[in-house]
């Protein structure tokens, strides 16, 4: 089983709709979670840390449910430029012993369409 | 402008051969990460390095060697021994080992072995 699990997709989706993204994971010591985008051929960049309480930044919010061991990712009036691949991250080390490995999920894409 | 440099953007190597792929950065990281990305996975981590003069395995190190002789380079070697080496690979840093905070990548070298 995958550390970290996505479902690659794609998701194809109008302009303006409501998208979200689920990610699971295995270990249930991790301790901070991330969402990150890559645009085709290009770096990932981050897009939102994942807080216990959930969070949210302009059209996207993240959430985590440390029972169930999965995070979410949901996009509201989606436009042509969110189009990408959104990596789920994942870190299972404490602070006290972080060496700031992160573990990647293999991206959930997304293609907006007029 | 701060950030991370890679070179070359792309590379292209016959069988047998030993590259080098080059990763600078001037945001005064300690710490420094390697990753492969092949076609619709995620990102493994090769090497990885704390400090200068300091450095682990990830999880994937075989057939590759790093060197972290100073604080702003951290070159990856893909030797012979690499048995698949056609990859995406990205380099990538961050400011504290113990916090919850964001890696930073480069542009990524794509690597062709003809």
């Amino acid at each position: 089983r995958k550390e970290v699990e996505q479902d690659p997709g794609p998701f194809n989706v109008p302009e303006g709709a409501t998208v979200a993204f689920n990610c699971t994971y295995s270990n249930s010591a991790s301790q901070s979670f991330f969402w990150y985008r890559q645009d085709c051929r290009k770096e990932p960049k981050l897009l939102m840390s994942v807080y216990s309480s959930g969070n949210e930044d302009g059209r996207f919010t993240a959430q985590l449910n440390r029972a169930s061991q999965y995070i979410s990712l949901l996009i509201r009036d989606s436009k042509l430029s969110d189009s990408a691949t959104y990596l789920c991250v994942v870190n299972i080390e404490k602070s006290s012993s972080n060496t700031g490995k992160l573990i990647f999920g293999q991206g959930t894409t997304l293609q907006v369409k007029p | 402008d701060g950030g991370i440099t890679q070179s070359p953007k792309y590379l292209f190597r016959k069988e047998g051969q030993n590259v080098t792929l080059s990763c600078e950065q001037n945001l005064n990281h300690d710490a420094m990460y390697w990753y492969r990305q092949d076609p619709g996975q995620g990102l493994r981590l090769i090497y990885y390095s704390q400090i200068v003069n300091d450095f682990q395995k990830g999880d994937i190190a075989e057939g590759y060697s790093v060197s972290r002789e100073k604080k702003e380079s951290f070159p990856l070697t893909v030797t012979s021994a690499q048995k698949n080496p056609t990859a995406f690979y990205l380099c990538a840093s961050n400011s504290r080992t113990g916090a919850n905070n964001e890696q930073f990548f480069g542009p990524g070298t794509r690597l062709t072995v003809l």
